[in-house]
């Protein structure tokens, strides 16, 4: 079982659609969640960051961590075709090195 | 966010030279970074982390005489690929981690994409 898992997509959803992305992992003991988001040919760009278990919102982006089920989630309210890039969700615990998922591709079409 | 330059951002090269990339972190100094590979469609995979000052720590099966690491200063680190074959090839992308604790936030750059002929 690898450490982080994440389907890859591809998810295709209207413009305006809320979308829900997510990853299980296997590790209790990572900490940091963050969800990063990369344009193709750039490198990944730091979207949100969790510290433990719960909910942190910006703007039209949410993240949820439930520690008890190995769970987080990234929601992105009213979808915007600029939003159309692959999603990759990180963790880890302390100072180790973050443990990406596959990434999942997604595209809003307008 | 802080801002982590790559160069090349890309590079072709012939079979068997070297090619040098270098990363830097523009507004903060950076104790680690870390170096990853992408293949096109796949994850990000972590090749080695270095400390400034130290010896990077390469990750199981990743060549430490092919993929030669320096992290001189607080704000530059280099990847060496040394006799480059056309596997290769690929996308490599550096980050830099803040040293302020608690939660050390991770950026990274552009990415260098590579092709070996």
């Amino acid at each position: 079982q690898k450490e982080v898992e994440q389907d890859p997509g591809p998810l295709s959803v209207p413009e305006g659609a809320i979308v829900s992305l997510n990853c299980t992992y296997s590790n209790s003991a990572f900490q940091y969640f963050m969800w990063y988001r990369q344009y193709s040919r750039k490198g990944p760009e730091l979207l949100m960051y969790t510290y433990s278990s719960g909910n942190k919102e910006d703007g039209r982006f949410t993240a949820q961590v439930d520690k008890s089920s190995k769970y987080i989630s990234l929601f992105i309210r009213d979808s915007q075709p600029s939003d159309s890039a692959t999603y990759l969700c990180a963790m880890r615990r302390g100072n180790t090195p973050l443990v990406f998922g596959k990434g999942t591709r997604l595209s809003v079409i307008a | 966010g802080a801002v982590v330059s790559q160069h090349p951002s890309w590079v072709i090269c012939k079979s068997g030279t070297s090619v040098k990339i270098e990363c830097r972190s523009l507004d903060f100094q950076a104790t680690t970074m870390f170096w990853y590979r992408q293949f096109p469609k796949q994850s990000l995979m972590l090749m080695a982390t270095s400390n400034e000052g130290s010896k990077a720590t390469y990750e199981q099966g990743v060549e430490k005489d092919k993929f030669l690491i320096n992290h001189a200063s607080l704000t530059l680190s280099t990847l060496t690929v040394t006799s480059a074959h056309p596997e290769d090839s690929s996308f490599y992308i550096c980050s830099a981690r803040e040293p302020a604790p608690p939660y050390n936030e991770q950026f990274f750059g552009p990415g260098t994409r590579l092709t070996v002929l």
